[in-house]
């Protein structure tokens, strides 16, 4: 089956610009993860789906960021005035939705801000 | 507060080498989870093992086995008969139910490569 799913794989934008980042989960996965990882460390959370609804947002790391799931499917990270320090993959994971489960990454989406 | 510790950096070996991965964590919880992934070059994680806090049992797949010790809050990984394939960036990771939240955190993660 397919697994999770993010596009682009890869975007250049520049300081001070908007960006969206789109992940695709697993289907049935009710449970949804945005996580970055910066170079030579390990993904960092951000923001936690259950449904449609926002379970724990307390890794963004400022009102810049903000992310959507609305129909409990797809989810979108939009990063509003980009700064060079966004530069980092993006990861979105999914997993069922129970206590503990595995979560599945994506490929992720490199974004470089110039 | 929840933490992740992989002390080794990275590690290098020469095929069919033992290679034995550390990991240490930290958590208030009593149910806890904890995972191995693997990520190499390509980028994307690979998923590995899950284990949760109540089973203790050691588990072996393959070349790779898993050494879980509450004892010590250790969750350690060990790859027999090292291949260049192994090479990659290895992470352990604590999901406990802290806050509501079923987030991972991560270690650093250690760099293993293997060399022929």
């Amino acid at each position: 089956g397919a697994g999770v799913s993010q596009t682009p794989s890869n975007k250049v934008t520049e300081k001070g610009k908007y960006v969206e980042l789109r992940c695709d989960p697993i289907s049935g996965h009710t449970a949804l993860y945005w996580y970055r990882q910066s170079l030579g460390q390990g993904p960092e959370f951000l923001i936690y789906f259950q449904g449609t609804g926002a379970a724990d947002d307390s890794g963004l790391p400022n009102d810049r960021f903000f992310a959507v799931r609305p129909e409990g499917s797809v989810s979108t990270l939009k990063i509003q005035r980009t700064e060079r320090g966004d530069s980092a993959v993006y990861l979105c994971a999914s997993s069922p939705g129970n206590g503990g489960d595995t979560q599945y990454f994506g490929p992720g989406t490199r974004l470089t801000v110039l | 507060a929840q933490k992740v510790t992989q002390a080794q950096t990275e590690i290098s070996v020469v095929e069919k080498e033992d290679v034995t991965l550390d990991c240490v964590y930290e958590t208030r919880d009593t149910t806890y989870y904890l995972f191995w992934y693997k990520q190499p070059p390509s980028g994307e994680l690979v998923f590995l093992i899950r284990r949760n806090s109540f089973d203790e049992q050691n588990e072996i797949s393959g070349r790779y086995s898993w050494n879980f010790q509450k004892s010590t809050s250790s969750f350690n990984f060990t790859i027999t008969a090292s291949q260049v394939v192994d090479s990659a960036v290895y992470f352990c990771a604590l999901s406990d139910d802290q806050g509501g939240s079923e987030k991972l955190v991560f270690g650093k993660g250690t760099k293993l490569t293997v060399n022929p």
